[in-house]
């Protein structure tokens, strides 16, 4: 079993839908969870930051952890063709120190937003 | 522009050949990671530095090694290269191991 699951899509929605990406993890030992967003042949890009379960939203952005089940999403709301690019969740551990073994991504979901 | 700059942006090379790319992080920004990004792999964690030293390594070849200078830039060299070594690689920075990391651009390595 891998770390972390991530459906790679491709999902396509229409434009104003509400899109939910998912990962599922498999080592409590992930204490910080982020989501980037990469456009096709650019380095990822922070959306959002959280380290405990419960809601975080920012805009039109809101990621959902739940360290019981091991599942956090990121939903976005009002989406936009401009909101087309993959996805990737990332986990970093609490133990050792701090994330001392680096980020652990996800495979990345490739969300198209259809006008 | 996300503060963290690499050369080159592309790369093209010969099997065997050695290559070194580098990488500025974010002013401020104390630790360096390195990544690799491919197809079939998706981005996979090769090695850490925080000021100066080796914090952490991720699967790493021992072809493949790295250092961080004083001014905080970072290089990563790669040596006795494979085709399979074709990837994008990622250089990010963050101010403390447990923020979110600010990636740059990524070199484009292409091994013939």
């Amino acid at each position: 079993q891998k770390e972390v699951e991530q459906d790679p899509g491709p999902l396509s929605v229409p434009e104003g839908a509400i899109v939910s990406l998912n990962c599922t993890y498999s080592n409590s030992a992930f204490q910080y969870f982020m989501w980037y967003r990469q456009y096709s042949r650019k380095g990822p890009e922070l959306l959002m930051y959280t380290y405990s379960s419960g809601n975080k939203e920012d805009g039109r952005f809101t990621a959902q952890v739940d360290k019981s089940s091991k599942y956090i999403s990121l939903f976005i709301r009002d989406s936009q063709p401009s909101d087309s690019a993959t996805y990737l969740c990332a986990l970093l551990r609490g133990d050792s120190g701090g994330g001392a073994d680096g980020l652990t991504f996800g495979k990345g979901t490739h969300l198209i937003i259809q006008p | 522009d996300s503060g963290v700059t690499q050369t080159p942006k592309h790369l093209i090379t010969a099997t065997g050949q050695r290559v070194t790319l580098r990488c500025s992080p974010r002013s401020g920004d104390l630790s360096v990671y390195w990544y690799q990004q491919s197809l079939d792999q998706g981005l996979q964690f090769l090695i850490q530095y925080y000021n100066g030293e080796e914090r952490a390594k991720g699967n790493i070849l021992e072809r493949f090694s790295a250092q961080q200078f004083p001014d905080l830039h970072s290089e990563l060299n790669l040596s006795s290269l494979e085709l399979g070594d074709s990837a994008l690689y990622f250089c990010a920075s963050s101010v403390s191991v447990n923020y979110g990391y600010t990636f740059g651009s990524g070199t484009r390595l292409t091994v013939v």
